[in-house]
């Protein structure tokens, strides 16, 4: 059982490219979400969605992008990076619901340059 | 608006002392409260949890925390810490706004070194 996995681990960028960062799960969860993690900042949320097709802003969200079209996948993407996303960004998802647990992935460091 | 606020960033201590991360919440409805872990180059994952009922909750990896809602806080402790627990620890707070949407609030983070 997998969980979540996301791609790529580790990625170095230089500013003004694009990517995107998968996040893929298999626990049939309906709620998925996207966060960064710096030093000293704890996790902040950027996106996150309730269901298949549906998206939303958290509390970081500029100079990103999400797409949830299959509800195991939650894509995250940069249009054109900047120093300042340099992160390790993790993704999550859930069930429905305030008191579930989420399921963390092992996180993408993203260096930008 | 909900908060969280660990009062510590790092907490040293020695193999087989007792140990108490901090943290405080603040917000104006019902709250469910988390404790997540984080050992090197991992994701996160659930310590405990407190829904409601008793004020005391156990964890994995023998940790513990108490809920205390006049004070807004939600501590947790280990009797005796082992070098394994070496991590940096979340508290978190769960959105109960109407719109339901099962986010997390996270505090800062405090790094626990056990020292052998």
């Amino acid at each position: 059982n997998a969980g979540v996995t996301q791609t790529p681990k580790f990625r170095v960028l230089k500013t003004g490219q694009s990517m995107t960062l998968l996040c893929a799960q298999d626990m049939n969860h309906e709620y998925m979400y996207w966060y960064r993690q710096d030093p000293g900042m704890g996790l902040r949320l950027i996106h996150y969605s309730v269901g298949e097709g549906t998206t939303a802003k958290g509390e970081v969200p500029d100079g990103y992008n999400v797409s949830r079209l299959k509800k195991q996948n939650f894509l995250l993407g940069l249009e054109s990076a900047a120093p300042s996303q340099t992160s390790v960004y993790f993704c999550a998802s859930k069930n429905r619901g305030p008191s579930t647990e989420a399921f963390f992935g092992q996180g993408t460091r993203l260096t930008v340059v | 608006a909900q908060s969280v606020t660990q009062l510590d960033s790092q907490v040293p201590v020695f193999e087989e002392a007792p140990v108490e991360l901090r943290c405080n919440y603040s917000s104006s409805v019902s709250v469910y409260l988390f404790w997540y872990v984080q050992y090197p180059n991992q994701g996160l994952q659930l310590l405990l949890k407190y829904l409601s009922g008793s004020t005391l909750v156990k964890g994995i990896n023998g940790f513990e925390a108490e809920f205390n809602k006049s004070q807004t806080s939600f501590h947790l402790r280990k009797p005796s810490v082992h070098i394994s627990d070496t991590a940096e620890y979340f508290c978190a707070v769960s959105d109960l706004g109407s719109s339901n949407t099962g986010k997390l609030i996270f505090g800062q983070g405090t790094t626990l070194q056990v020292k052998p």
